[in-house]
């Protein structure tokens, strides 16, 4: 069964450096998200992506923030200099209708 | 007044027993309704998914949604060990170009043997 991939599944930086998240969203989806989850609360939405731009983007997608479809199956996130607060986990998503389906996730730990 | 509420829990139960999940929203837009499991420190998976009210059955699962009342629920029955749990409902409001999901809290769950 096909499936949303996300590397690395763990990911530790420090405060200021620039990360790259990766995922591989299921084949022939259109609709591409962002979210995360910090420690002990909600999921919540960061950025939707369809037709090589952003479609909706949350207060907490700042400028710090980027997305790219650099190629025909990955979907990146970027952020250019991270906090402390940016430790939680990211997941990935992609659509099929108006179903949504999520990657493992990457555990972002900020030092 | 939250957009998506859920009782967070935790909720423990015995094996078999029948377990009622709830939400109660605030957004009369919302039109699709979603239940997602997820295991600690694993991504959601999606379980049910419903359009509008009604109810919708998957083998022990059944997802409710009373649209009257904001309302939606997911009762599983003879529950499992297997079934332990966070449990996550979510909704989108249609027209929504992005296709935002919003969350609930989400309620954690666990079958014990």
């Amino acid at each position: 069964e096909p499936e949303v991939t996300q590397t690395p599944s763990h990911q530790v930086t420090q405060m200021g450096q620039e990360v790259i998240l990766r995922c591989v969203p299921i084949s022939n989806h259109l609709y591409f998200y962002w979210y995360r989850q910090i420690l002990g609360q909600k999921v919540e939405f960061l950025v939707s992506f369809y037709n090589n731009e952003i479609s909706e983007k949350s207060e907490i997608f700042d400028d710090q923030f980027s997305v790219e479809r650099p190629d025909g199956s990955n979907f990146t996130l970027k952020i250019r200099s991270t906090k402390l607060e940016d430790s939680a986990m990211y997941f990935c998503a992609s659509r099929e209708g108006s179903k949504q389906y999520f990657g493992p996730g990457t555990r972002l730990t900020v030092l | 007044q939250k957009e998506v509420e859920q009782d967070p829990g935790p909720l423990s139960v015995p094996e078999g027993a029948i377990v009622s999940l709830n939400c109660t929203y605030s957004n009369s837009a919302f039109q699709y309704f979603m239940w997602y499991r997820q295991y600690s420190r694993k991504g959601p998976e999606l379980l049910m998914y419903t359009y509008s009210s009604g109810n919708k059955e998957d083998g022990r699962f059944t997802a409710q949604v009373d649209k009257s009342s904001k309302y939606i629920s997911l009762f599983i029955r003879d529950s499992q060990p297997s079934d332990s749990a966070t449990y996550l409902c979510a909704m989108e409001a249609p027209g929504n170009q992005g296709g935002k999901l919003i969350f609930g809290q989400g309620t954690e769950l666990s079958v014990k043997p």
